[in-house]
């Protein structure tokens, strides 16, 4: 397995504020990975894969960059849609895909 | 509409056993991997199983590895899961979800299931 170490564990922001939450995996995993919203009570849902690919219908706000063991997911104007907790996600070990320990944002 | 849709959480005492299950539609089944992803009360995710599309292969992370059994019947569109020997450590939200081979992720879930283990 390839552990995936998130950070911050949460951060609070203004609505408009730009946040960047960051994941570092423990070896180079090029660019396989992905990026997940999970808003409260519900199931996770794929916002961004291969390091910096959007997904379909993902506003066009949150972004995805990095590669080897680095990673940043932005959003670059805060909305109070984006209450959730987010999460990173390895591929490069597959079947043994790993999640990092997740990021909660805030709206202050 | 791509829709996956498990059931069959439960309370269930240590030790015990329970079978879950995940019906898909909207895709074709039979071409995609699909895994278990489980979420413990107030924690993260954990992939716990994936199976290949035509169940030639199945994997399963080594918490659960002799215990759960995966499996999937294409002419259903159905997946399943198998818990024996619960612990207290398996109680979590039980998500069935689609993988997308070429970017090795999970690209669609279902709404989960929750299973308690308690005595």
């Amino acid at each position: 397995d390839i552990p995936m170490t998130q950070s911050p564990s949460s951060v609070s922001a203004f609505v408009g504020d730009r946040v960047t939450i960051t994941c570092r995996a423990s070896q180079d995993i090029s660019t396989w990975l992905a990026w997940f919203q999970q808003k409260p009570g519900k199931a996770p849902k794929l916002l961004i894969y291969e390091a910096s690919i959007l997904e379909s219908g993902v506003p066009s706000r949150f972004s995805g960059s990095g590669s080897g063991t680095d990673f940043t997911l932005t959003i670059s104007s805060l909305q109070p849609e984006d209450l959730a907790t987010y999460y990173c996600q390895q591929g490069n070990s597959f079947p043994a895909l790993t999640f990092g320990g997740g990021t909660r944002v805030e709206i202050k | 509409e791509v829709q996956v849709v498990e059931s069959g959480g439960a309370l269930v005492q240590p030790g015990g056993s329970l079978r879950l299950s995940c019906a898909a539609s909207g895709f074709m089944f039979d071409t995609f991997a699909m895994s278990w992803v489980r979420q413990a009360p107030g924690r993260g995710l954990e992939w716990i199983s994936t199976i290949s599309g035509r169940s030639h292969s199945t994997y399963y992370t080594a918490s659960v590895q002799g215990r759960f059994t995966v499996a999937r019947d294409n002419s259903k569109n159905t997946l399943s899961l198998q818990m024996d020997r619960l612990t207290t450590d398996d109680t979590a939200v039980y998500y069935c979800a689609r993988i997308n081979m070429s970017a090795l992720t999970f690209d669609q879930w279902g709404q989960g299931t929750l299973v308690t283990v308690s005595s």
